[in-house]
């Protein structure tokens, strides 16, 4: 299958700083990203659709301005947590699939905690 | 709004077959996906259906009815490894996809 890859794993910042967490598709292009938040035991939470070269499409509560994303190039999209703040500490994870597919494939995630 | 309806959790015994159901009301239908995820990582991809009837891969097989909004994810001859939660999603438009709440399945010897 396709592989999606993530970094960084896991990231503890302070509160107030900003974190970026990076997307990658490995073996294929990657004409449409998504990036998701999990809680504890909770379902994915669709957060934002990205498309190469243009302008990420936010779902209703999400706040572009707060999650960044960039989708620069059919193989990377890095989502940034700006100004972080403890209620911003989850699970996030990105996936990622090309016109071809039937499925998206999810990177294996990114742990923040906010202190 | 959009739903989607899964149990919450399921348990099983080793050997054993478990039937995990989903329930759908979305604005858009492309396909049903089914994904598995361990604690502490990420969802990977068991199954799609596009049409009605049933898919097997394996152990796992998955069945669709669009007429009743319904499919369900079959698992045989449960392992140990199966324990994990598993997802009910539905392609609504483009890829966009909505997931379930997640069925945690508990596999016992």
């Amino acid at each position: 299958g396709a592989v999606v890859s993530q970094h960084p794993s896991r990231v503890i910042c302070k509160s107030g700083t900003s974190v970026k967490i990076e997307c990658r598709s490995l073996d294929f292009q990657a004409t449409t990203m998504f990036w998701y938040r999990q809680f504890p035991k909770k379902s994915l939470m669709l957060m934002a659709t990205s498309n190469e070269g243009s302008k990420a499409t936010y779902e209703q509560g999400v706040e572009k301005d707060k999650f960044l994303i960039n989708h620069a190039s059919l193989t990377l999209s890095t989502l940034t947590v700006t100004s972080a703040h403890p209620e911003d500490s989850s699970f996030y994870i990105c996936s990622a699939t090309s016109g071809r597919m039937d499925t998206q494939y999810f990177g294996p995630g990114t742990r923040l905690t906010v202190l | 709004g959009q739903s989607l309806e899964q149990p919450s959790e399921v348990t099983a015994v080793e050997g054993a077959i478990v039937q995990i159901n989903c329930t759908y009301q979305t604005s858009g239908f492309y396909g049903l996906s089914w994904y598995q995820q361990h604690d502490g990582g990420a969802p990977t991809f068991l199954s799609y259906n596009a049409l009605d009837g049933l898919e097997e891969t394996g152990r796992f097989s998955s069945f669709l009815s669009r007429s009743d909004s319904y499919g369900y994810l079959l698992l045989q001859e449960l392992q140990m490894k199966d324990s994990a939660s598993y997802f009910c999603a539905v392609r609504t438009g483009g890829f966009k996809t909505i997931f379930g709440a997640g069925t945690r399945l508990f596999v016992k010897a």
